[in-house]
């Protein structure tokens, strides 16, 4: 398996656009699970999907971050609209079973908001 | 919900010492305590992980040590190497939840040569 892949792999936008990051997770994971990363505020879970199912979003900051998982392969992360204070590294991480079992991240995707 | 802090921030050492980094939760329900590892640029990588039906787990050069009345764990790194150089997270599970993990703000380890 390729592992946990994200696109894009870097992405600069003006502030008021909207973004989109996506992530595919490893085949068979039942998990998925949305990081963002940022020297103040260390990685924090934004939310989390059990069997595509949105479980606990209550770590998105405010109503212009969503996300969706339509399928078992494929996920989005969407900005809208996009600040400056956004900028930071976004995970996609996905697992086997539960939260407590090991989490394979992705590469992630570092999003300057300009 | 659980909150996980983690001390030192940073943490320098000579090739061959030891390090320690100890991590506190706040979650007593909290059953599942992974170490993540993270090199510069790179994704956070599960290195060992331990449960609370055991005090201490080991493997190779690493080992974590828990104390589930105290709530506290640490991570243990002996014979360092340069390589070992990246930030350290530990983490706890949340106990209402158990699905999700609560990440400490990290540490940066160096390995001097």
């Amino acid at each position: 398996d390729a592992g946990v892949i994200q696109s894009p792999r870097h992405e600069v936008t003006e502030m008021g656009q909207e973004v989109t990051l996506r992530c595919k997770p490893i085949s068979g994971h039942d998990y998925l699970f949305w990081y963002r990363q940022t020297m103040m505020r260390g990685l924090e879970l934004l939310i989390y999907f059990n069997n595509n199912v949105p479980i606990d979003d209550s770590g998105m900051p405010e109503d212009r971050f969503s996300a969706k998982m339509p399928n078992a392969s494929f996920s989005t992360l969407k900005i809208q609209p996009s600040e400056p204070r956004d900028s930071a590294v976004y995970f996609c991480a996905s697992s086997l079973r539960t939260g407590m079992y090991e989490q394979y991240f992705g590469p992630g995707t570092r999003l300057t908001v300009t | 919900g659980e909150n996980v802090e983690q001390h030192p921030s940073t943490l320098s050492v000579q090739e061959g010492d030891s390090a320690v980094i100890k991590c506190t939760y706040s979650d007593s329900a909290s059953n599942y305590f992974p170490w993540y590892k993270q090199e510069l640029g790179k994704r956070p990588q599960l290195i060992i992980d331990i449960r609370s039906n055991v005090g201490e787990k080991k493997d190779q050069r690493i080992a974590v040590t828990l104390n589930k009345t105290a709530k506290h764990f640490s991570l243990h790194i002996t014979e360092t190497q340069p390589e070992d150089s990246a930030v350290y997270f530990c983490a706890a599970n949340e106990g209402t939840s158990y699905d999700k993990v609560i990440f400490g703000p990290g540490t940066s380890l160096s390995v001097i040569p």
